[in-house]
């Protein structure tokens, strides 16, 4: 079957730390990856990316690559800021499942200053 | 433009009781897609409607039901509520399925007591 598998929280981090979030899939087929966060009392925004192994998602330092050979996109930021506190959610979607997202559990993330 | 709206928020209901939830898509989606997100479960795909017509369906029972409108605006209703139906209700929108540019609506938290 396809799923997705996150790294358990909760994860907490000083200001600037470099931050990993380890993610793994299996799926049925090709899928496309994706990484949503989730800010308190809302839904999900688009964080990054990528729709074939290799390719590479970025987005306000977050970068995620499409490791076909090992099922992975584990979702990395260099120095992260107090205002990345969220949960982030790792997620894949295959066309011939009817496009349907398989999500991950959520890692949860709070940066202290 | 305007995101994904749906409407209501909040709202308390009684076991047994039936619910009506609504999501407006952004002007142009025609695909609209339900998730339920519950702490115990997470993100659970609910059913998927492009032109006014279902055409995925998740692993729920039939007392969680949806539709879509001409204008692609959808409703999903849960009848006979059960304590276990509490959660976050999310709804997605793109221009057509298979586009990966799905934009989630802020949800509507339902608790039923």
């Amino acid at each position: 079957g396809n799923s997705v598998t996150q790294m358990e929280g909760p994860v907490t981090l000083s200001e600037e730390a470099f931050l990993t979030i380890n993610c793994t899939y299996t799926a049925t087929g090709y899928p496309s990856l994706f990484w949503y966060v989730q800010y308190p009392g809302e839904g999900l925004q688009l964080l990054l990316k990528a729709t074939k192994a290799d390719d590479k998602g970025s987005n306000k330092g977050f970068e995620a690559t499409y490791r076909k050979e090992t099922t992975s996109f584990h979702l990395e930021k260099g120095s992260v800021q107090v205002s990345d506190s969220a949960v982030y959610f790792c997620a894949l979607i295959l066309s011939n499942t009817g496009n349907q997202f398989y999500f991950g559990t959520g890692t949860s993330l709070t940066v202290i200053p | 433009k305007a995101g994904v709206t749906q409407t209501p928020r909040y709202l308390i209901k009684t076991r047994g009781q039936q619910v009506t939830l609504s999501c407006s898509p952004i002007s142009g989606h025609r695909s609209v897609s339900w998730y339920q997100q519950t702490p115990g479960q997470g993100l659970q795909f609910l059913f998927e409607y492009f032109s006014e017509t279902q055409r995925n369906k998740g692993n729920f029972p039939g007392r969680f039901s949806g539709r879509q409108f001409s204008n692609s605006r959808s409703e999903m209703n849960v009848s006979t509520l059960e304590l276990g139906d509490s959660a976050l209700y999310l709804c997605a929108s793109s221009l057509v399925p298979g586009n990966y540019g799905y934009t989630f609506g802020s949800g509507t938290r339902l608790t039923v007591v």
